[in-house]
């Protein structure tokens, strides 16, 4: 089944612990990115990558790192998170040819 | 100051009538829309999408029609059904091959039985 899986769908942390939370596609998309959802803001870029070893940040970069070794996973790094991140995180990926981009269940992380 | 806005953050229609979603953008620089459905705890999937050398596309019940001049978009569902409950997410970019969407921030539609 094509699908893009993060993992942790849920995570408590707390100011300051490193976190990582992966993404993986089984789709051989070129393209990934990272979109966090808050209320009343809709889904904002944080960064994305048009194939491996490229990365560019997005709208939202601030606090946030990415990397992108192998086409299929895209993991979103937090060196040192705060309250301010927390958030509803989702990965999404997209082929060269296609239309759409195919989103991940979400990640939702609580900073406290 | 967000380039793509969904100004009603909700929406009730009742079962079989037309549930109608607007969006407005700003950016000139946009000219390939899409139209993604949300359910809860589930990420968003696509729905339909217009290129700005079109005027409307269709899809079964859901049309989209866009208005170049007035910077705005709609989406049309007709009939609509309760399982067409969830939030619909309208988003942009600079051409079809750009992968940089824009979202706008949702709106939650609500089709009562």
């Amino acid at each position: 089944e094509a699908q893009v899986t993060q993992n942790p769908r849920y995570l408590i942390t707390v100011t300051g612990k490193k976190l990582t939370v992966t993404c993986s596609q089984n789709m051989n998309h070129e393209y990934m990115s990272w979109y966090r959802q808050d209320p009343g803001l809709g889904l904002r870029q944080i960064y994305y990558s048009m194939n491996v070893e490229v990365t560019d940040k997005g709208d939202v970069p601030e606090g946030y790192k990415v990397s992108r070794k192998e086409k299929r996973n895209f993991p979103l790094i937090l060196e040192s998170p705060s309250p301010n991140q927390t958030s509803l995180y989702f990965c999404a990926s997209q082929d060269s040819e296609g239309d759409e981009q195919y989103f991940g269940p979400g990640t939702r992380l609580t900073v406290t | 100051d967000q380039q793509v806005k969904q100004n009603s953050p909700s929406l009730s229609v009742q079962e079989g009538r037309i549930s109608i979603l607007n969006c407005d953008y700003t950016n000139s620089m946009f000219d390939y829309f899409l139209w993604y459905k949300k359910y809860p705890a589930e990420g968003p999937t696509f729905l339909i999408s217009i290129s700005s050398i079109k005027d409307k596309n269709e899809d079964g019940r859901f049309t989209v029609f866009l208005n170049k001049s007035a910077k705005h978009l709609s989406l049309h569902i007709v009939p609509s059904q309760p399982g067409d409950s969830a939030v619909y997410f309208c988003a942009a970019s600079g051409g079809r091959a750009a992968r940089q969407l824009t979202f706008g921030s949702g709106t939650q539609l609500t089709v009562l039985p």
